[in-house]
């Protein structure tokens, strides 16, 4: 299987910050590379897909980019609503396996 | 619009079983595949079980093959997990979602919690 390994496991910032989360399989995945964010008690929703292409209706401050093996998703200019816990997905290979996840908490 | 909707958790001791249902509306439910996945309390998504559209194929987890089977009517507009042999490590909100034709969990149910305890 191929393994995700996210970074940093968590990560304190303000509104109106630059973050960015970083990605790394366990062996080359192309760019089947998906990003997920989950709010407390709501079911995830697609961001990025195939490492870059924002889903419809995702907002522009969201970035993904890398390929192979390494991979980033960026945020800039922090919103309030962007507090939450963010997973990358690999879509190369079954098990589709997620990542650990990323808590953006609010400084 | 798309909407899923779980239901069928529940509690159950070690051992017993359970029979997740998940209803689609607002798409074409047999052109889509569709997957499985779960979440522990406090902890991190985990890919399940995955279902091709027509049925075809299917793939499981290491932690619930043999234990776990997925399912569907497309007549219904329905995605099924049935869960056998249950374990306390079970214990989890399960999720169904659409995997899309861009290899992508794009749509989401609620999720429904099941507990396995004693």
């Amino acid at each position: 299987d191929i393994q995700m390994t996210q970074s940093p496991s968590s990560l304190s910032a303000s509104v109106g910050d630059s973050v960015t989360i970083t990605c790394r399989a366990s062996q080359s995945i192309r760019s089947y590379l998906n990003w997920y964010q989950q709010k407390p008690g709501k079911a995830p929703k697609l961001l990025i897909y195939d490492t870059s292409t924002l889903q419809s209706g995702v907002p522009s401050r969201f970035s993904g980019s890398g390929s192979g093996t390494d991979f980033t998703l960026t945020i800039s200019s922090l919103r309030p609503e962007d507090f939450a816990t963010y997973y990358c997905q690999q879509s190369y290979s079954s098990p589709r396996t997620f990542g650990q996840g990323t808590k953006v908490e609010i400084k | 619009q798309v909407q899923l909707v779980e239901s069928g958790g529940g509690l159950v001791k070690p051992g017993g079983s359970l029979r997740l249902s998940c209803a689609a509306s607002g798409f074409t439910f047999r052109d889509y595949d569709m997957t499985w996945i779960r979440q522990a309390p406090g902890e991190g998504l985990e890919w399940v079980s995955y279902i091709r559209s027509s049925s075809t194929y299917t793939i499981y987890a290491d932690s619930v093959k043999g234990r776990f089977t997925i399912s569907r009517d497309n007549a219904k507009r329905s995605l099924y997990l049935q869960m056998n042999s249950l374990r306390v490590e079970d214990t989890a909100v399960y999720y169904c979602a659409t995997d899309g034709p861009i290899s992508a969990l794009d749509n989401w149910g609620q999720g429904t919690l099941v507990t396995v305890s004693s």
